[in-house]
């Protein structure tokens, strides 16, 4: 299987601050990778996919790169309702295997 | 509006049988793949079991291979998951979860678009 180690499991960010998410693949995944976004007690909501395309809807202070076994989630400018929980996840072979989480609060 | 709504959760005891449905709206069901993903209390994410849009391609975590069982109705826009020999490791929020796929530079790049509520399993005695 392939594992998603991601980093850091928290943080906690100043309004306005620029904070990146970090998702390491135990192999390579040719970009196929998504990222999700999981507000307290609601479903997990998609930002991102095929590791740079942000998905309609999806504010433009996230942005998403990488390439290989290494990807990043970033965030332009923290706002409050950023606080979540953030999951990749790799899509480029089964099983599917999602990151750990990063757990991201408002300073 | 896409919708997806899971039902059929509950306590259960360990070895029981129970089974997930998920209704979906909005969208040409028979159209996409769907997935089932869950969620154990305060824990990450963990994907289950996928079912493609004509039922011919079928996959399972190894977590659950042998015990669980995906299929769809594409004529009532339902998608299921029959649980069977549960244990108490099997405790979780059930999400049924559409999949997208995005063509470019001859690479199929999938992902869960659209989420349920999710439905809560309980194993325990």
């Amino acid at each position: 299987d392939i594992q998603m180690t991601q980093s850091p499991a928290s943080l906690s960010a100043s309004l306005g601050e620029t904070v990146s998410i970090e998702c390491l693949a135990s192999e390579g995944i040719s970009n196929d990778l998504a990222w999700y976004q999981q507000k307290s007690g609601k479903s997990p909501q998609l930002l991102i996919y095929a590791a740079s395309r942000l998905q309609d809807g999806v504010p433009s202070r996230f942005s998403g790169s990488g390439s290989g076994t290494r990807y990043s989630l970033k965030i332009s400018g923290m706002q409050p309702e950023d606080e979540a929980d953030y999951f990749c996840q790799q899509s480029y072979k089964y099983p599917r295997t999602f990151g750990g989480g990063t757990k991201l609060e408002l300073k | 509006e896409v919708q997806l709504v899971e039902s059929g959760g509950g306590l259960v005891q360990p070895g029981r049988s129970l089974k997930l449905s998920c209704v979906a709206s909005g969208f040409t069901f028979s159209n996409y793949g769907m997935n089932w993903i869950r969620q154990a209390p305060g824990k990450g994410l963990e994907w289950v079991a996928y079912i493609s849009s004509g039922s011919s391609y079928i996959y399972y975590a190894e977590t659950v291979k042998g015990r669980f069982t995906i299929s769809r109705d594409n004529a009532k826009n339902t998608l299921y998951l029959q649980m069977t020999s549960l244990r108490s490791e099997d405790t979780a929020l059930y999400y049924c979860a559409s999949l997208r796929t995005y063509y470019y530079s001859s690479y199929i790049y999938r992902y869960f678009d659209y989420w349920g509520q999710g439905v809560m399993v309980t194993v325990s005695s």
